[in-house]
């Protein structure tokens, strides 16, 4: 079954706006991650943040994580049409860091 | 530094056939971990090597097996191939482990069991 869930399954923006998705899992974590799958380079490792952090930055993205709550959001802030693609959590809830993946938000970037 | 290398890219079988892929690390990345993803899935987590060691399985039948060699690289080999196999068999590497640090991932091997 899947540990995280990605929510919204899919978004479609236009190019310049922001997009903001979550992810939700069921049991406690050490880490949380997003990637991003396109067609063009494959699955890309995005962000990592610890249990103990509450919010991290790299360029355009913002992951913030809420522990009580568990739950994740990320968000592209200024989209381009090179951000369209399929965004993935996945926390180490798995056991001995065992990686655990959510199915996914498809987010399409309209010129 | 070269990325993760996955053998063969496209893979056409037969059911009943079996097959055998192939992934070669980042250099120095001691974990390997397999996932399958079918289309509009997350990914399916196989199984982890470290060390040429299994130290994860995710909950795939015995016809999914692995192993990983001294110099890290790792197969994967699914036997008596099904229908519902057809997949994209994704390969990563990791310094450490998946969960601890990011993990790079090479480019799949795409398989369409007849």
């Amino acid at each position: 079954s899947q540990q995280g869930e990605e929510d919204p399954q899919a978004l479609s923006i236009q190019e310049g706006e922001n997009a903001t998705m979550n992810c939700s899992y069921k049991t406690s974590i050490n880490n949380l991650q997003w990637y991003r799958q396109n067609s063009g380079r494959g699955l890309v490792h995005l962000i990592l943040i610890r249990s103990n952090e509450r919010e991290k930055h790299s360029g355009r993205l913002r992951v913030t994580l809420d522990t009580s709550k568990k739950s994740s959001s990320l968000l592209i802030t200024a989209s381009r049409a090179a951000d369209t693609a399929s965004y993935f959590c996945a926390t180490d809830a798995g056991g001995n860091y065992q990686l655990i993946w959510g199915a996914g938000t498809k987010l399409i970037i309209k010129p | 530094k070269a990325g993760v290398t996955q053998t063969p890219r496209y893979l056409i079988k037969t059911r009943g056939q079996q097959v055998t892929l192939s992934c070669s690390p980042i250099s120095g990345h001691r974990s390997v971990s397999w996932y399958q993803q079918t289309p509009g899935q997350g990914l399916q987590f196989l199984f982890e090597y470290f060390s040429e060691t299994q130290r994860n399985k995710g909950n795939f039948p015995g016809r999914f097996s692995g192993r990983q060699f001294s110099n890290s690289r790792s197969e994967m080999n699914v036997s008596t191939l099904e229908l519902g196999d057809s997949a994209l068999y994704l390969c990563a590497s990791s310094l450490v482990a998946g969960g601890y640090n990011e993990q790079f991932f090479g480019p799949g091997t795409r398989l369409t069991v007849l």
